[in-house]
């Protein structure tokens, strides 16, 4: 069936260090992705996203890599900080849909 | 710009009592969607409004959850009777087309007792 998966529950990173939180993805149709970040007791705010005709997309601090041969996204922050503390979940868009369809989300712990 | 409004943000009922969440998109905003988001989960989708039109309810239990969007702006979701497992946050989200960022509310949290 259609399911986003993430391979770590929990991510601790120390300070200042470089974070990759992945994702694998089960429908190759997907054309669109998202990562979002959660804080505790908030909604889910956008970070960035990716078309599935691009390999690499990149904000501020953070970057986004989409490996369509084997289904993977991943997202990485450099230079963590402690307010990056939070789950991030990432969420893909079969093609022909309009529905968002998110992993179980990863925690990220920022270590002092 | 204001963001997407909803209430309440608290809600403790009795199963088998019946619940309405409210939200309101933010202006312009065509597309709405209500997700559910279980303690430890990742938010799955309830239905998806464009304008007032339904684009896909396909994953609301339809026995119990009702959801509408009136004249194409706020929406209600109402769950009657509420079961012990429908216990979580009730996330509304807007977007501006259907494709693109989803902007979410701070959600409805449900416990059923």
């Amino acid at each position: 069936g259609e399911s986003v998966g993430l391979h770590l529950p929990t991510l601790s990173v120390q300070e200042g260090d470089n974070s990759i939180i992945n994702c694998a993805y089960s429908n190759s149709a997907s054309d669109y992705f998202i990562w979002y970040k959660q804080e505790s007791g908030k909604g889910p705010q956008f970070i960035i996203d990716i078309r599935s005709n691009m390999d690499k997309r990149q904000g501020q601090r953070v970057t986004v890599l989409l490996n369509k041969t084997v289904k993977h996204l991943s997202l990485q922050i450099a230079a963590t900080q402690p307010g990056d503390s939070a789950v991030y979940f990432c969420a893909e868009k079969p093609s022909g849909t309009y529905k968002y369809i998110f992993g179980t989300g990863t925690r990220l712990k920022v270590l002092a | 710009e204001a963001g997407v409004a909803q209430s309440p943000r608290y809600k403790i009922i009795e199963k088998r009592q019946s619940v309405a969440f409210w939200c309101n998109p933010i202006s312009g905003h065509a597309t709405l969607y209500w997700y559910q988001q279980i303690l430890g989960q990742g938010p799955k989708l309830l239905i998806q409004f464009q304008n007032n039109g339904v684009v896909d309810d396909s994953q609301l239990p339809k026995d119990r959850f009702s959801a509408e969007r009136l004249k194409g702006v706020d929406s209600t979701l109402k769950i009657q009777p509420a079961k012990l497992e429908d216990s979580a946050v009730y996330l509304c989200a807007s977007s501006l087309g259907s494709l693109g960022e989803l902007f979410f509310g701070e959600g409805s949290r449900l416990t059923v007792l």
